[in-house]
């Protein structure tokens, strides 16, 4: 079990550029959520995949991000024409078969800051 | 629509002192409800988590919860307090079906003075 990791663990963008952020959960895990953390407040659910599928979608997740799970092992986040708002640290994390009761591993996240 | 409150933003106790974390939760039926601790540089790990039976739930690390329906309460506990324990800590619930979409309190920041 090498946990759940992320790439990269920290990125740095002017506004208007795209920026893509990579996720690798725990290998037997189907079950793939992004989050969003912004200082001082608790991370936010942003997306859901179960295997290749996205499940489900927040409203903060606007037309400019697009998350994708093509193999149902990795998946990655793309943001378009970031805004400052944008910047956050972006958190991913798996969970087997079985959730809710099952927990959620986190990775370290990826620490957006857009200029 | 589900929601978490964390009364407290900042917490500072001595080294051995004890530790009460206070949460509130607002949801139509009783969730799942869990803590979690971040650290700085690192993800965010469970401490413990409640589903139904006995309302005091035991954690890692030394931690306790006590779930309160009549409160809507899932306060966090700690008798006696290390310095390795100054952390943010979040409580969060998820809806008691389907997957994890977990709904986080705003967090508790810890300090742990000598």
């Amino acid at each position: 079990d090498t946990g759940v990791s992320q790439d990269p663990r920290h990125k740095i963008t002017k506004r208007g550029q795209n920026v893509t952020f990579r996720c690798d959960p725990i290998s037997e895990h189907n079950r793939l959520y992004w989050y969003r953390q912004t200082l001082g407040q608790g991370p936010e659910f942003l997306t859901y995949f179960q295997n290749e599928a996205q499940l489900e979608k927040s409203r903060l997740l606007s037309d400019r991000f697009s998350a994708e799970r093509p193999k149902g092992s990795f998946s990655t986040l793309e943001i378009q024409r970031t805004e400052q708002g944008d910047s956050a640290m972006y958190l991913c994390a798996s969970s087997p078969e079985g959730a809710p009761r099952e927990k959620l591993f986190f990775g370290s996240g990826t620490q957006l800051s857009v200029l | 629509a589900q929601s978490v409150t964390q009364p407290d933003i900042h917490i500072t106790v001595s080294e051995g002192a004890s530790l009460e974390l206070r949460c509130n939760y607002s949801y139509g039926a009783t969730p799942y409800l869990f803590w979690y601790v971040q650290s700085p540089g690192q993800g965010l790990q469970l401490l413990l988590k409640y589903f139904s039976g006995d309302t005091l739930v035991q954690g890692i690390k030394g931690f306790e919860a006590e779930f309160k329906r009549s409160q809507s309460s899932f306060n966090l506990r700690k008798p006696s307090v290390h310095w390795s324990d100054a952390a943010e800590y979040f409580c969060a619930v998820v809806p008691s079906g389907g997957y994890q979409k977990v709904t986080f309190g705003t967090g508790t920041k810890l300090q742990v003075i000598p």
